[in-house]
């Protein structure tokens, strides 16, 4: 059981490449997240999406676009890299939307992007 | 806005306890969460307790809610090496919106 997938693992653009960062998840899960983590500055959400079909903006939106292709996938697309982007991204899923003790978060390992 | 504050860093002794705290800003938070992220990996949920609780153990785990003051804690009992980990305290509210609110993480090193 994978749980959440999470590709490419490590990534390096320079300013103005594009990218789309990919996730799936295997738990038959509705909701979808895209986080990053910076130091000293916790996970921020970027977008998310409570079921298929549906995306919404995050804590931090901005440089970012997001397609909940199916139940399974949910990509990141970063248009026009900067330097800001510098980050990890972390692919997570729940159940359903985080509304009860049961709907936890379960998270991918970790995308490591560097924007020269 | 809502916001959940902790320390960044924390240093215990093996064998000692260790204790994480993490203080949060929305009176009506429902869902209260500790989770773990050990070096290279993605966050994984160690335990979390609702709001009308004041306290919940599991193993070496205790967590403390004082919602009056809006403070949440971990203590980990018997700390070891494996335990070195960043810990992210986090709060969702489910009126409010769909989003869990994360802390900036502490981090725990183990001293010898």
């Amino acid at each position: 059981n994978a749980g959440v997938t999470q590709t490419p693992k490590f990534q390096v653009l320079k300013t103005g490449q594009s990218m789309t960062l990919q996730c799936a998840q295997d738990m038959n899960h509705n909701s979808m997240y895209w986080y990053r983590q910076d130091p000293g500055m916790g996970l921020r959400l970027i977008y998310y999406s409570a079921s298929e079909g549906t995306t919404d903006k995050g804590e931090v939106p901005n440089g970012y676009n997001v397609s909940r292709l199916n139940k399974r996938e949910f990509s990141l697309r970063l248009e026009s890299a900067a330097p800001s982007q510098t980050s990890v991204y972390f692919c997570a899923s729940s159940e359903g939307l985080v509304r009860t003790e049961d709907e936890k978060l379960f998270f991918g390992s970790g995308t490591q992007l560097s924007v020269l | 806005g809502e916001d959940v504050e902790q320390s960044l860093f924390l240093s215990v002794r093996e064998g000692d306890s260790s204790v994480i705290n993490c203080t949060y800003t929305d009176s009506s938070s429902t869902y209260l969460y500790w989770y773990k992220q050990e070096p290279g990996a993605g966050l994984q949920l160690l335990t979390y307790i609702f709001s009308n609780m004041d306290m919940k153990q599991d193993q070496r785990l205790t967590v403390l809610l004082n919602k009056k003051d809006k403070h949440l804690s971990l203590r980990i009992a018997d700390t070891q090496t494996g335990d070195s980990a960043i810990y992210f305290c986090a709060e969702s509210t489910p009126w409010r919106d769909d989003k869990i609110i994360f802390g900036k993480g502490t981090r725990l090193h183990i001293l010898p």
